[in-house]
């Protein structure tokens, strides 16, 4: 079954700077990767996913993530963070033959005025 | 008109007490999901159904139970609370099964066990 890491369980930003959260991945064949955004005492919400194709894609909220093969890695990135960013957010990982989505641990942005 | 709605959104209960919580999407979806979120806010699968069959059944204890009466509706029922339960509840839902594909989360229930 495919896992996930996220290795960062907390990150404090200032506003206005950017931003890299790491996802890497296990999973034996193609992934379909995932982040979410969960807000406080909100569910989740999908920010970007990826399936296939460009490895750069493109997600809500100026939000943009990689996929690297090689580093079996998924980073969520922001050039320029919003005091409305702070959140927690999930990397999730499934897979084409079943439906059994894997999550990280989650990581908490926190940003700083 | 809300995706994926949940109710309760909060419940608080004693120990040993039965309680359900019912979960409905109008998104069209073929495959439903339980996900329970601990206080440290990790996620953990429960149950997945697809046109009413159960298709994921994780180590849960078989206190709780999930019923599908369509394939737009997913509760799951807890018999004999205990204070371990505490969690927020997650229903989703997703287009089809095995497709890998996106969840659409319900806003979560918040179960507190005293």
């Amino acid at each position: 079954a495919q896992s996930v890491t996220q290795p960062d369980i907390h990150i404090t930003v200032s506003e206005g700077a950017s931003l890299e959260l790491r996802c890497n991945y296990s999973y034996g064949a193609t992934p379909y990767l995932f982040w979410y955004v969960q807000s406080p005492g909100q569910g989740l919400q999908l920010l970007l996913k990826y399936f296939s194709g460009d490895t750069l894609v493109q997600g809500i909220k100026g939000f943009e993530a990689e996929f690297k093969r090689s580093q079996s890695s998924f980073n969520l990135r922001k050039p320029s963070v919003h005091w409305s960013d702070a959140a927690e957010y999930f990397c999730a990982v499934g897979a084409l033959n079943n439906n059994d989505m894997r999550f990280g641990a989650g990581t908490r942005l926190t940003v700083k005025p | 008109d809300t995706a994926v709605s949940q109710t309760p959104k909060y419940l608080v209960t004693q120990m040993g007490n039965d309680k359900s919580i019912k979960c409905e999407q109008n998104l069209g979806h073929d495959t439903m999901y339980w996900y329970k979120q601990d206080s440290k806010k990790f996620l953990k699968i429960m149950f997945s159904y697809n046109n009413k069959e159960l298709i994921i059944n994780e180590t849960v204890p078989n206190r709780f139970s999930p019923k599908s009466p369509d394939k737009a509706h997913l509760n799951l029922h807890i018999n004999s609370l205990e204070l371990g339960d505490s969690a927020v509840y997650f229903c989703a839902s997703s287009q089809r099964a095995g497709a890998g594909g996106e969840l659409f989360f319900g806003e979560g229930s918040r179960l507190t066990v005293l």
